[in-house]
């Protein structure tokens, strides 16, 4: 079974600063898809970023950008020029690519969290 | 794209009583997950609907726990003689086949005294 780790509960980043946020995974399967979701006060969980693990190159959405290293099996989440708006709870998540990788490709696998505070 | 919705956003139940939470998808999508989180966690999945089919149910799912969605629409969670462990947030998703992102509604709050 896949596991996801996050090993930070809490993170702080003054605003305009950047703030990186971790995330480990075990998994024997090859092909999967990566996800970083945001989750305000508000409770509604929002897709930020996703990354297709055949893709060497790491996606990037506007001021969100991961560093994906597969070997090491790290999924990071780097937030440029962080603003009042970023503060919520950030969940990294895993998902099977497919049925034929030996997994399910509809099952997200979440990390417990990290907290992130934005200061003015 | 009105998003996902979910009725109620929170639920207060005596320990024993039934309750029933319904999801309404993004009308296109025609996968549907339920997830349960508690305090401090990430959500974990429960179960999961192409259409109208459940294709899969978490072993966290107990007899207690029923979902449905018929015609392939929206879909209900019914949870049987509450117990004070089931006080959580439960999240509906949804979204297109293949590997689509999933789209998450506000969730339902629920609290067993």
């Amino acid at each position: 079974a896949q596991t996801v780790t996050q090993s930070q509960p809490e993170m702080s980043v003054q605003e305009a600063e950047t703030v990186t946020l971790s995330c480990t995974y075990d998994t024997s399967e090859s092909d999967y898809y990566l996800f970083w979701y945001k989750q305000p006060p508000s409770r509604q969980m929002i897709l930020v970023i996703r990354q297709e693990a055949y893709k060497q190159q790491n996606a990037t959405e506007n001021r969100f950008s991961v560093n994906f290293q597969k070997a090491a099996k790290s999924f990071s989440l780097k937030i440029s020029d962080s603003q009042l708006g970023d503060a919520a709870m950030y969940f990294c998540a895993y998902r099977s690519a497919g049925v034929g990788s030996g997994g399910s490709n509809y099952k997200l696998t979440f990390g417990k969290g990290t907290l992130l505070t934005v200061n003015p | 794209d009105t998003g996902v919705s979910q009725d109620p956003r929170h639920k207060i139940t005596k320990r024993g009583q039934n309750v029933t939470f319904r999801c309404d998808p993004i009308s296109e999508h025609n996968r549907l997950y339920w997830y349960r989180q508690t305090l401090g966690q990430g959500p974990e999945f429960l179960t999961y609907f192409q259409n109208e089919a459940q294709l899969e149910k978490s072993r966290l799912l107990s007899d207690r726990f029923s979902a449905e969605r018929p015609k392939g629409s929206f879909s209900t969670l019914e949870i049987q003689r509450t117990e004070q462990g089931d006080s959580a947030m439960y999240l509906c998703a949804s979204s297109r086949g293949g590997n689509s992102p999933l789209h998450f509604g506000n969730g339902t709050r629920l609290t067993v005294t």
